[in-house]
């Protein structure tokens, strides 16, 4: 099955609330994990990514938590804004140990902005 | 602009027909990789080339075949033998110093087959 997946197929907010959406992977040797945005139609879009020796990383809006205990990643977004609606999909490395053998994806979360 | 393109955007494909779709970056990334996203779903490795005139399968590679000759291009066949075509195919790109890195991905071909 797949080593990485997402707890929640579908998360609604508020416009201006805070959104939290939760990756669960089962590969405890993953090293590399990072998050996509996608919009209907077209590619993901990077977001923001973590290595496994850190357990939080900041970005402008978003902030990804690693948990390697509970092998849990989250993604926050800040103040929601309407642009913010979309697919959200966590990834990790397929290999472990630092080579380009591509990016093992979870199925997505479709965050929905409401008015 | 830098960045990777995908051509065409949409493809339609009779059964039994061999089709190719086009990746081109100018990003000089050294890997890149095909993908493949079926309605709803994440996606999934089909190829990935880490350097020139070489290229390895991924998790569904079976139906594909690819090609490296250059650094930029790295061009998808989609072959008779591959039974559900139908899907979104995504290319992406990445440099490979010090570990993964992220990867770029262009705008897409949807493949249809009639």
């Amino acid at each position: 099955g797949e080593s990485v997946g997402l707890h929640l197929p579908t998360l609604s907010v508020q416009e201006g609330d805070n959104s939290i959406i939760n990756c669960a992977y089962s590969n405890s040797a993953s090293d590399y994990f990072i998050w996509y945005k996608q919009e209907s139609g077209k590619g993901p879009q990077f977001i923001i990514d973590i290595r496994s020796n850190m357990d939080k990383r900041q970005g402008q809006r978003v902030t990804v938590l690693l948990n390697k205990t509970v092998k849990h990643l989250s993604l926050q977004i800040a103040a929601t804004q309407p642009g913010d609606s979309a697919v959200y999909f966590c990834a990790e490395d397929r290999v472990s140990g630092g080579g380009a053998d591509g990016l093992t994806f979870g199925k997505g979360t479709h965050l929905i902005i409401q008015p | 602009d830098g960045g990777i393109t995908q051509s065409p955007k949409y493809l339609f494909r009779k059964e039994g027909q061999n089709v190719t779709l086009s990746c081109e970056q100018n990003l000089n990334h050294d890997a890149m990789y095909w993908y493949r996203q079926d309605p709803g779903q994440g996606l999934r490795l089909i190829y990935y080339s880490q350097i020139v005139n070489d290229f390895q399968k991924g998790d569904i590679a079976e139906g594909y075949s690819v090609s490296r000759e250059k650094k930029e291009s790295f061009p998808l066949t989609v072959t008779s033998a591959q039974k559900n075509p139908t899907a979104f195919y995504l290319c992406a790109s990445s440099i490979w110093r010090g570990g993964p890195n992220e990867q770029f991905f262009g705008p897409g071909t949807r493949l249809t087959v009639l």
